[in-house]
């Protein structure tokens, strides 16, 4: 079956704009998380979502990021006035069975 | 802080040796242990999930957990060139909401 898939793959943006990036997870999958992976950093969560909420949104760095999810599938990661240290790859992953995360391709997101 | 500790390598095997990668943790509430593997550029891959103390095997990988040590650690038998790659240890936190992942271990193996 389709995995998650993740759009764009590569966003050039100016520092100061905003930036959306997709996730689309495996259908059926409540869970869905935002990871960021900076060079030579681990991977850091953002947020957690099961169904449309999200109990969990302790990694958003700070107010300018905010996440949505609608109709339990498709979340959309929002990224205003965007800053060069946001210079990451964003990964998005699906959760499946028994706490499961399976990653999409990542959104790699350059801020000049 | 919670953390997710692993040596960085990078860990060089020779071609049919047995690669052994170790991982330790500092919540002790964590009850699910995932092992990833990263290829340069690409996106994590899941590999092995183990909950339980004890080992699991899925053909060439064995996962081993002793929560008692806070101890996670990654056997791929037989290794190939193919298995060279990055290997990220991750950790659920207490909630279930997240995983708390390693920096990683470059494994290298050469034919």
């Amino acid at each position: 079956g389709a995995g998650v898939s993740q759009s764009p793959s590569n966003k050039v943006t100016e520092k100061g704009k905003d930036v959306e990036l997709r996730c689309d997870p495996i259908s059926g999958h409540t869970a869905l998380y935002w990871y960021r992976q900076s060079l030579g950093q681990g991977l850091e969560f953002l947020i957690y979502f099961q169904g449309n909420s999200a109990p969990d949104k302790s990694g958003l760095p700070s107010d300018r990021f905010s996440a949505e999810r609608t109709g339990g599938s498709v979340s959309t990661l929002t990224i205003q006035r965007t800053q060069q240290e946001d210079s990451a790859v964003y990964l998005c992953a699906s959760g499946g069975r028994e706490e499961t995360q399976y990653f999409g391709p990542g959104t790699r997101l350059l801020v000049l | 802080q919670k953390e997710v500790e692993q040596n960085s390598g990078p860990l060089s095997v020779p071609e049919g040796a047995i690669a052994s990668l170790n991982c330790t943790y500092s919540d002790r509430g964590s009850q699910s242990f995932f092992w990833y593997r990263q290829y340069s550029g690409k996106s994590p891959e899941l590999i092995m999930f183990i909950y339980s103390n004890g080992d699991k095997e899925d053909g060439r990988f064995t996962a081993q957990l002793n929560k008692a040590s806070q101890y996670v650690s990654l056997l791929i038998r037989d290794s190939q060139p193919s298995d060279s790659a990055t290997y990220l240890c991750a950790v659920s936190n207490q909630a279930g909401t997240a995983l708390i992942f390693g920096k990683g271990t470059t494994l290298s193996v050469s034919s």
